[in-house]
């Protein structure tokens, strides 16, 4: 596609619910990453993939995130047992590579509310 | 944890002022990039600064950096309201995989 596509758009879970969110990123990005934004807050890290690869995980605020990319394409982040602490804007984003003067290109978020 | 500050934290300016935000950073950086966000919307880029440039226009963008000081500035000249949005200097701190650090942000409102 044109753009990095992140669904679902919005999701309310209830708390203790698992929730996955998917991205889709730009064709031949080998480059992907996870960020968190809180309300009124710049977006957080949470993790990196090149390809298949997860090569930095150490933004995961806790062992209930996790985040695959088995065919170095499409993405998904899993939180499991959510927690209220856990509502924010989840964004994805990709890049051509790992060199670090790439254009970084993101998603429109997912927005997640855990009630 | 955020990379460094940006000031002001909010800005309100008329349509057809400039306006000028700042950012600093902690670490030695790779490069410095300027993100936009409109309300409820995903971050679009904007401009991108190495480590070894000083300054670079975009259109109405100019952007500075001083690495001896750890700062940048954003200045977005003759706004329009259309500018009103949250904007968030991002680095990517040097020998990392591209992995991107925000500020805070600044929300900028321009009134018609």
């Amino acid at each position: 596609g044109a753009g990095v596509s992140q669904s679902p758009r919005y999701k309310v879970a209830k708390r203790g619910q698992d929730v996955a969110l998917r991205c889709d990123p730009i064709s031949g990005h080998v480059s992907l990453f996870w960020y968190q934004q809180a309300l009124g807050q710049g977006p957080e890290f949470l993790t990196y993939f090149q390809n298949e690869a997860q090569l930095d995980k150490s933004g995961l605020p806790s062992d209930r995130f996790f985040a695959e990319r088995p065919e170095g394409s499409v993405s998904t982040l899993k939180i499991q047992r959510t927690q209220q602490e856990d509502s924010a804007v989840y964004l994805c984003a990709s890049s051509l590579g790992w060199n670090s003067g790439n254009t970084i290109y993101f998603g429109e978020g997912s927005w997640l509310t855990v009630v | 944890s955020q990379q460094g500050e940006e000031d002001p934290q909010a800005l309100s300016i008329q349509e057809g002022e400039n306006a000028t935000m700042n950012c600093s950073y902690k670490t030695s950086i790779n490069n410095l990039q300027w993100y936009r966000q409109n309300s409820g919307r995903g971050l679009v880029h904007l401009i991108l600064i190495r480590s070894n440039e000083r300054e670079k226009h975009s259109g109405r963008l100019r952007v500075t950096l001083d690495t001896s000081k750890k700062s940048s500035s954003l200045l977005i000249t003759a706004s329009r309201a259309a500018d009103t949005a949250s904007y968030f200097c991002a680095t990517v701190v040097s020998g990392n995989t591209g992995k991107l650090i925000f500020g805070q942000g600044t929300t900028l409102q321009v009134k018609p």
